[in-house]
């Protein structure tokens, strides 16, 4: 499923570099999210977006910083990485006119800080 | 609070035989249960969800209220099931309805 793109799919940066992971969807929905996964932790929650001028934060916000830059997309930034950051992260999208909350996940964002 | 557990990081089964995948919930509303599967390399993908009461690829899923468990069954497992699988609530929290997810249980099925 296409719908829901992630870029870049693989990204090694340095400690203290910023990095920024974009998604896009062309399924429209209006509901975007990130989520971070790690081996025996599942996924975490790390900032959502209901509309485009809503933004709140997940389980798991600090360090990272997020933006709406349009019902279709939604970008999750490290401002300062650090190598505790790396991670597959996953960009996700709902929408809430359809009944029960189905989440479709993008492929992926493999980021490695080094 | 809102929490969903999957007590085995690994369930390692041969084919034919049959599986159980387990997910116990903690939600004070009535929640909505899904199981979320990724097979290598590819992303999670929506396996059913409770409210449809289907059966997807061999696998379902009953929600038993009484017990707070959601446990994904499948009679006769495949090689080509071998995969993460979560367990997801979706429930309101702090005014808004989100999906929260356990930690995943990795099935691996042997020839």
């Amino acid at each position: 499923d296409a719908d829901v793109t992630q870029t870049p799919r693989n990204r090694i940066t340095k400690t203290g570099k910023r990095i920024m992971l974009e998604c896009s969807q062309t399924k429209g929905h209006d509901r975007m999210y990130w989520y971070r996964q790690d081996p025996g932790l599942g996924l975490r929650l790390i900032y959502y977006s209901f509309d485009v001028k809503d933004i709140n934060k997940g389980e798991i916000s600090d360090g990272y910083s997020v933006s709406r830059q349009a019902q279709a997309k939604f970008s999750l930034s490290l401002e300062s990485a650090i190598p505790n950051q790396t991670a597959l992260y996953f960009c996700a999208t709902s929408d809430s006119a359809t009944a029960g909350n189905t989440i479709y996940f993008g492929e992926g964002s493999w980021l490695t800080v080094v | 609070a809102q929490r969903v557990t999957q007590p085995e990081k690994l369930l390692s089964v041969f084919k034919g035989a049959p599986v159980e995948l387990k997910c116990n919930y903690s939600y004070s509303g009535s929640p909505e249960l899904f199981w979320y599967v990724q097979y290598s390399r590819q992303r999670l993908q929506l396996l059913l969800r409770h409210i449809s009461r289907e059966s997807i690829k061999g696998f379902t899923a009953d929600l038993n209220k009484g017990e707070t468990s959601f446990h994904l069954k499948k009679p006769f497992a495949q090689e080509e099931d071998s995969a993460m699988y979560y367990c997801a609530l979706s429930g309101v929290s702090g005014g808004y309805n989100k999906l929260i997810f356990g930690a995943g249980t990795r099935l691996a099925v042997h020839p």
